[in-house]
């Protein structure tokens, strides 16, 4: 596609309910990356994934949260048993290689639990 | 562990006016990017600009430059003209070229108005 999409736009769910997150990275894209967004606050890290290579899960905040990576495809963010403090936008962005130094971000899922 | 400081959560500048946004980082890296990133009420973020910072000459993008001390480990932003459209927040990033540290880490940004 022309540019990143993520899915759903916004997700309101009730505590204690599995969301997934879906992220479709631009073509040929091999570098993918999730980050967490809170109101008024910064970009928080939580994984990025290199074509094949082990992903780099090292922002993840607990067990609940999950992604994965077919390939170079399309990637989704699972949280599981969602908490009110998991409100957020989770904002997935790509890039060419990891040496190319600039993001492509999509629009970001606004996640409301209830 | 790198980190982006961004100290000043709000800005104001006149149209056509010129604004300088503040940003430090920390690292024990030699070799690394630097980007500024703006954010408009869409929510989608645009890249405004890009330094690496093996070049020491300052990076620059229409009314958009950059003084890059790399020395001081200071990043800002310059708007040149400013217009109404640049009213955003924006986001100072790093991210280091060594196997690690391929993630950006993002400063929690400035808010920019324009006034007219």
């Amino acid at each position: 596609g022309a540019g990143v999409s993520q899915s759903p736009s916004n997700k309101v769910t009730e505590k204690g309910k599995d969301v997934e997150l879906r992220c479709d990275p631009i073509s040929g894209h091999t570098a993918l990356y999730w980050y967490r967004q809170r109101l008024g606050q910064g970009l928080e890290f939580l994984i990025y994934f290199q074509g094949n290579s082990a992903p780099d899960k090292s922002g993840l905040p607990s067990d609940r949260f999950s992604a994965e990576r077919t390939g170079e495809s399309v990637s989704t963010l699972t949280i599981q048993r969602t908490q009110q403090e998991d409100s957020a936008v989770y904002l997935c962005a790509s890039s060419w290689s990891q040496d190319t130094g600039e993001l492509f971000f999509g629009e970001g899922s606004r996640l409301t639990v209830l | 562990a790198q980190t982006v400081t961004q100290s000043q959560p709000e800005m104001s500048v006149q149209e056509a006016e010129t604004v300088t946004l503040s940003c430090t980082y920390d690292t024990s890296e030699s070799d690394y990017y630097l980007f500024w990133y703006k954010q408009p009420p869409s929510r989608q973020m645009i890249l405004v600009i890009r330094q690496e910072a093996y070049k020491q000459q300052n990076a620059t993008e229409n009314r958009f430059s950059v003084n890059f001390q790399k020395a001081a480990k200071s990043f800002s932003l310059k708007i040149s003209d400013s217009q109404l459209g640049d009213a955003a927040m924006y986001f100072c990033a790093y991210r280091g070229t060594t196997s690690g540290t391929y993630k950006y880490i993002f400063g929690t940004g400035t808010r920019l108005k324009v006034l007219a």
